[in-house]
């Protein structure tokens, strides 16, 4: 199983709504990450965990809250976002950081109204 | 810090010509290199890797790339195209560990394929 899997495929959140982004992966991967991207642009870091232990934030807003309650899953909490963090927001995993490939999820994309 | 340059944002080639995605990166040592395929609203598929050794590196769905130190470039190659490559390329760089950036991938802006009948 090279399978990262992501829920929900697409979410429509209020700007004042508390909601979820899930990620899961059965690969035994220890590094788990989120990804960020706008339309017509690269895919763009928010965060990675290694050993369910965050290790790089890249100054991500307050209202983004990563959570990795065990080694096979990876959330990111949402809340009071605004419309320009719409984007498809893309799950990863690797063996370790980086000293293998990452397999990325199909992504969640989130629209805020 | 990492980047990457993919200096063409969208090509076009007919079915069965050969194809080369050009990607230079910058980075102090000699980085992690990948390619990933994405097709619209999917996630990322990767391609092929470099890590060490040799240059030359064979991937999924026929590409390759080589790996050129002296034109810190890393090109990807295929040497007939299916109209089913129709997608957005990114070659990727990423930090070895040691530095401060170690575990970041950081992207290209990407290259729009189209592949004509």
């Amino acid at each position: 199983d090279t399978e990262v899997t992501q829920t929900p495929k697409h979410l429509v959140m209020g700007m004042t709504n508390k909601k979820s982004l899930k990620c899961e992966q059965h690969m035994g991967h220890r590094a788990m990450y989120w990804y960020k991207q706008k339309a017509k642009k690269p895919p763009e870091l928010m965060f990675v965990y290694s050993y369910e232990k965050l290790s790089i934030n890249e100054s991500v807003p307050s209202r983004f809250s990563p959570e990795c309650p065990n080694s096979s899953l990876l959330n990111l909490h949402l809340h009071a976002l605004q419309p320009e963090d719409s984007a498809l927001y893309l799950c990863a995993s690797s063996h370790r950081v980086l000293n293998t490939e990452a397999f990325f999820g199909q992504g969640t994309r989130l629209t805020v109204v | 810090a990492q980047s990457v340059t993919q200096p063409d944002i969208h090509i076009t080639v007919s079915e069965g010509a050969s194809l080369e995605l050009r990607c230079n990166y910058s980075y102090g040592a000699t980085p992690y290199l990948f390619w990933y395929v994405q097709s619209p609203g999917q996630g990322l598929q990767l391609l092929l890797k470099y890590f060490s050794g040799d240059t030359l590196v064979q991937g999924i769905k026929g590409f390759e790339a080589e790996f050129k130190r002296s034109q810190s470039s890393f090109n990807l190659r295929k040497p007939s195209v299916h109209w089913s490559d129709a997608a957005e390329y990114f070659c990727a760089v990423g930090a070895r560990a040691g530095g401060t950036s170690y575990g970041k991938l950081t992207f290209g802006q990407g290259t729009i394929l189209t592949v004509h009948p």
